[in-house]
């Protein structure tokens, strides 16, 4: 079946650290990645995607490559912010299978200033 | 635009009682998810509307849960009677179509408690 890992957190951090979230996947077929981040109190967002092998997703500062070699989609930033305080989802989509998202169990990222 | 709407925020029932839960889509979005978030876990899709037609509803306990999307609009999850690991965050979703290139928009969430 279709599954993603996700390193348990919480991570925790300083603020201007960089960060690393680890994500693989397993997939029958061909997935699309994507990142979704959840802020205390509100629904998930989306953050980033990637839709074929060695695509780079990215915005507000994060990216991660498709790297099918390795089957995985990690989530790194340069410089974290205070703001950046939030569970990230790693999650996966299959062509043909009408969009279901398949998520990883998040992790909790603090950063402290 | 407005965003996904969810209601109610919060909900405590006790086990054996049934519960009901709203969502209204973002405005001319075509398909709907409904999404179980146990704590410590990454949300799990129970059911897909696409219009006011079921897509995907294998992950649904339909011997106690049913969810309808009368006029593609809308939409209602109950559950009928709880049990205590229905405890969790129930998620709604839309997006203009299913397919991965479009984007889905959650809800913030109905948090429900079974004591």
């Amino acid at each position: 079946g279709n599954s993603v890992t996700q390193m348990e957190g919480p991570v925790t951090l300083s603020e201007e650290a960089f960060l690393t979230i680890n994500c693989t996947y397993t997939a029958t077929g061909y997935p699309s990645l994507f990142w979704y981040v959840q802020y205390p109190g509100e629904g998930l967002q989306l953050l980033l995607k990637a839709t074929k092998a060695d695509d780079k997703g990215s915005n507000k500062g994060f990216e991660a490559t498709y790297r099918k070699e390795t089957t995985s989609f990690h989530l790194e930033k340069g410089s974290v912010q205070v703001s950046d305080s939030a569970v990230y989802f790693c999650a996966l989509t299959l062509t043909g299978t009408a969009s279901k998202l398949t998520f990883g169990t998040g992790t909790r990222l603090q950063v402290t200033l | 635009e407005a965003g996904v709407a969810q209601s109610p925020r919060y909900k405590i029932i006790e086990k054996r009682q049934s519960v009901a839960f709203w969502c209204n889509p973002i405005s001319g979005h075509a398909t709907l998810y409904w999404y179980q978030q146990i704590l410590g876990q990454g949300p799990k899709l129970l059911i897909q509307f696409q219009n006011n037609g079921v897509v995907d509803d294998s992950q649904l306990p339909k011997d106690r849960f049913s969810a309808e999307r009368l006029k593609g609009v809308d939409s209602t999850l109950k559950i009928q009677p709880a049990k205590l690991e229905d405890s969790a965050v129930y998620l709604c979703a839309s997006s203009l179509g299913h397919g991965t290139s479009y984007e889905q928009y959650f809800g913030p969430g109905t948090r429900l408690t079974v004591t």
